[in-house]
């Protein structure tokens, strides 16, 4: 069963286009990671939040946590080639195992 | 320096072999993970240690058995390979006093089984 649910799982756009991609869960998180995975390497943490409706802006990368921490979105303003990776949500929970649940990914190219 | 480093960087082998996966971190974290990332992107939890005890053992055939000898090291051994068992692996590490906190990977294992 895939606990976060990523859209859309690929996006190829031209540069200077906006995007935003979505993580959603029927499961409340007590926090939200996004990470960006690019080829041949390990995902790197972008942006935590852990408010319910908490954003948080990165250049030009916007977060939101939704309000009942169920969901969240990454919203990239004027994509630029470098932001080309796979872009992966993760859903924390408290605990005595303090696990995180990765989403199924979006896969995003921006095209000079 | 590398942060969390994993050797080898590619395996190959065949079908019935037994093979390990090195990890270590040199963060000082107190939290080692192990992830398997299919061909479709999806990460997925293995197994977790936290300072040399098992913490989360996910629905992993036992052919699959993890070995912390030191808060800084976490190996991967793997019996009787499979196809199936054809990913990529990541070792992670993290402070794990939060829900929130970091995980750091590190480059992962591309496995390939023949």
């Amino acid at each position: 069963t895939q606990l976060l649910e990523q859209s859309p799982q690929f996006l190829s756009i031209q540069e200077g286009e906006n995007l935003t991609v979505y993580c959603n869960s029927s499961s409340v998180f007590s926090s939200l990671q996004w990470y960006r995975q690019e080829p041949g390497e390990g995902p790197v943490l972008l942006v935590t939040v852990v408010t319910g409706g908490e954003v948080k802006k990165l250049k030009r990368l916007t977060f939101q946590f939704g309000d009942a921490r169920k969901d969240s979105s990454l919203h990239i303003t004027a994509a630029q080639p470098g932001d080309t990776g796979l872009y992966l949500c993760a859903g924390g929970r408290t605990g005595s195992a303090r696990q995180l649940t990765f989403g199924s990914g979006t896969q995003l190219t921006v095209l000079p | 320096d590398t942060a969390v480093s994993q050797t080898p960087k590619y395996l190959v082998t065949q079908m019935g072999n037994d093979k390990s996966i090195k990890c270590e971190q040199n963060l000082g974290h107190d939290t080692m993970y192990w992830y398997k990332q299919d061909s479709k992107k999806f990460l997925k939890i293995m197994f977790s240690y936290n300072n040399k005890e098992l913490i989360i053992n996910e629905t992993v055939p036992n052919r699959f058995s993890p070995k912390s000898p030191d808060k800084a090291h976490l190996n991967l051994h793997i019996n009787s390979l499979e196809l199936g068992d054809s990913a990529v692996y990541f070792c992670a590490s993290s402070n794990n006093r939060a829900s929130w906190d970091t995980q750091y990977f590190g480059p992962g294992t591309r496995l390939t089984v023949l």
